[in-house]
């Protein structure tokens, strides 16, 4: 079974600036999808950004990136140029592939506060 | 993209009676849906997988006859939450396409 490690509940960073958000994972898997998202106070799941396991080249979504260590098992997110609206819970999601690839299972979750 | 439509937003029910909550595909087909639940501070957690056609896949430690689960259609999977306890209150959110949720039901039993 696929694990996912968040290690930080909570972080805060000042309006602007840069935070990055950590995620582990653990499979014997080779092909396989990454997610982090964006749950704000709505709750709704908003998805911030995909990565496929095949694809080297690290994902990036305007002012979210992130970095894909495949040997290292590791699917980080930075957010540059924060903003109040970051203000959420962020998940890790992965994926495996196949017909029944589309069972996600979720890290803990990293609160993120971003201060004026 | 995908479109997973969820309703209703919010319930409030009482001990012992029964709630429906409807996930809706609206601009495709989904021939499997997912039903995740997600407790106050904490992630969210795989409940069932609802099959078109067939019966639902649940996760272990979920209760199949609490939690009733029909995919009657392409477009539709429901959850149904039997002889509801005030233990059950919690938030549960549906996905379908891949990786796109539902808005999420916030269930409160009294």
């Amino acid at each position: 079974a696929q694990t996912v490690t968040q290690s930080q509940p909570e972080m805060s960073v000042q309006e602007a600036e840069t935070v990055t958000l950590s995620c582990t994972y653990d499979t014997s898997e080779n092909n396989y999808y990454l997610f982090w998202y964006k749950q704000p106070p709505s709750r709704q799941m908003i998805l911030v950004i995909r990565q496929e396991a095949y694809k080297q080249q690290n994902a990036t979504e305007n002012r979210f990136s992130v970095n894909f260590q495949k040997a290292a098992k590791s699917f980080s997110l930075k957010i540059s140029d924060s903003q109040l609206g970051d203000t959420a819970m962020y998940f890790c999601a992965f994926m495996p592939p196949g017909a029944a690839g589309n069972k996600l299972t979720f890290g803990g979750g990293t609160r993120v506060l971003v201060k004026p | 993209g995908a479109v997973v439509s969820q309703h209703p937003s919010w319930v409030i029910c009482k001990s012992g009676t029964s709630v429906k909550i409807e996930c809706r595909s609206l601009d495709f087909q989904a021939t499997t849906m997912f039903w995740y639940r997600q407790f106050p501070k904490q992630s969210l957690m795989l409940m069932a997988t609802s099959n078109e056609g067939s019966k639902a896949t649940y996760e272990q430690g979920v209760e199949k006859d609490k939690f009733l689960i029909n995919h009657a259609s392409l477009t539709l999977s429901t959850l149904t939450v039997t002889s509801a306890h005030p233990e059950d209150s919690s938030f549960y959110i549906c996905s379908g396409g891949g990786y796109t949720f539902g808005s999420g039901t916030r269930l409160t039993v009294v």
